[in-house]
């Protein structure tokens, strides 16, 4: 079974550029969450997402960041424009139905921001 | 989501049982205990979880106390692999965001040659 994919793995950029990170679940996982992870801390949730609505997003700066998840599969994260503390690991995971808390994680992107 | 409380750090040789500690003294009754790991530079990883009974897998043993106000996940045979953050999560079904996981820092396992 193929695992959660993201893209890019890294990326560099200037501040107040933009960036998008790319999602691809688990197949047939409903729920999808993208998570930011600062250096030395646990990851932190931005935006979870049923199929294509989002069910949670209390804690996605909507100043800058957004997210979508278009036809219910993939999912892209924005940052525009983004900020020096914004430079973090940027995880994907997605979970299957029934609801439960076992989250298959990707990767990450690993964004620094000059 | 209840919190969690975990040592920052803790050693463990190869080949020895590693038990890591968490306590989770507001945990409420339909609450799970989820534990995942996270080896560095990749995605946290899912173990194991329970409700209130003992569970054990191929990966870990969870061991929970009869108040449910503390666990320990037990690794039997640590080896060099092993090493990694270590996170106890508490969560169960809260609404619109089931299962919400709420990480904090974790405890650094590292396992000695």
């Amino acid at each position: 079974e193929a695992g959660v994919a993201q893209s890019p793995r890294y990326k560099i950029i200037e501040k107040r550029q933009s960036v998008a990170f790319w999602c691809n679940p688990i197949s047939g996982h409903a729920t999808l969450y993208w998570y930011q992870q600062i250096l030395g801390q646990g990851p932190k949730l931005l935006i979870q997402f049923q199929n294509n609505g989002v069910v949670d997003d209390s804690q996605l700066p909507k100043d800058r960041f957004s997210a979508e998840r278009l036809k219910g599969v993939d999912s892209t994260l924005k940052i525009q424009p983004a900020k020096l503390e914004d430079s973090a690991v940027y995880l994907c995971a997605s979970s299957p139905p029934p609801a439960g808390g076992e989250q298959y994680f990707g990767p990450g992107t690993r964004l620094t921001v000059t | 989501d209840a919190k969690t409380t975990q040592p920052t750090s803790m050693d463990c040789a190869e080949g020895r049982a590693a038990n890591l500690p968490c306590n989770h003294s507001t945990i409420s009754g339909n609450e799970y205990v989820y534990w995942y790991r996270q080896i560095h530079s990749q995605g946290p990883q899912y173990i194991i979880h329970g409700l209130k009974n003992n569970e054990t897998n191929e990966m870990a043993s969870l061991i929970i106390t009869e108040d449910r106000k503390s666990s320990t996940l037990i690794l039997p045979h640590a080896t060099l692999r092993d090493t990694a953050v270590y996170y106890c999560i508490v969560t169960g079904y809260s609404g619109g965001s089931n299962y919400k996981l709420t990480f904090g820092k974790g405890t650094l396992l590292t396992v000695n040659p």
